[in-house]
């Protein structure tokens, strides 16, 4: 398994600012994913975190509004940028470790935006 | 990936078996199940997966039927704490892939 910790567990923020949470994972892993949870809603993937090259986007999620860094194989950020209270939300991070195929999740940032 | 097709909500008295249905009726022959659940303001946690073989560990039991088209989660001994959302998901079993997450099942574990 993997132990993962995500930072910061909560937030307020104003709208028009921007907020980066972190990903640290206790080994290396192969895979970090970051999905968005709205209220009320299921789970909904924004992109994978590739270590050394740029993230890969879901449709409908684009790198200007949510960059994506992973400098190793243990720890990704996740920008939320010009918030705006839309962006209200838990995000969460994930990861799968090799020769493991079942996913391990953070336990989330939950954002609101006034 | 194959759509599942869950009950949006479940109630279980304590102490008792909690069976959770899904529906997968146009599951692959490479396709696993595979079960999460979500406590509130928790991240998903992994139950159990399985491809046609029943399959149990210390949390759960997995039941697929005999043409994979349905399977059915069982918490032995439901608890408060099982109170939870729980997702059925299918899913070639490839390592580093995505899971894609449908509504699931809220199941309430009542005293």
């Amino acid at each position: 398994s993997a132990v993962i910790s995500q930072k910061p567990s909560r937030d307020i923020c104003q709208r028009g600012t921007s907020l980066t949470i972190q990903c640290q994972v206790d080994s290396q892993v192969t895979m970090m994913f970051w999905y968005r949870q709205q209220p009320g809603q299921s789970l909904t993937l924004i992109a994978t975190a590739n270590q050394g090259s740029e993230a890969t986007y879901e449709s409908g999620f684009v790198i200007d509004k949510f960059p994506i860094s992973r400098p190793n194989l243990t720890f990704s950020t996740l920008t939320v940028s010009n918030m705006s209270p839309e962006d209200s939300s838990i995000y969460l991070c994930s990861v799968a470790i090799h020769r493991a195929t079942e996913a391990f999740f953070g336990q989330g940032t939950r954002l609101t935006v006034v | 990936d194959a759509k599942t097709t869950q009950p949006p909500s479940m109630d279980c008295a304590e102490g008792r078996a909690a069976n959770l249905p899904c529906n997968h009726s146009t599951i692959s022959g490479n396709e696993y199940v595979y079960w999460y659940r979500q406590i509130h303001s928790q991240g998903p946690q992994y139950i159990i997966h399985g491809l046609k073989n029943n399959e149990t560990n210390e949390m759960a039991s997995l039941i697929i039927t005999e043409d994979r088209k349905s399977s059915t989660l069982i918490l032995p001994h439901a608890t408060l704490r099982d109170t939870a959302v729980y997702y059925c998901i299918v899913r070639v079993d490839n390592y580093g892939q995505n899971f894609v997450f449908g509504p699931g099942t809220r199941l309430s574990v009542l005293p």
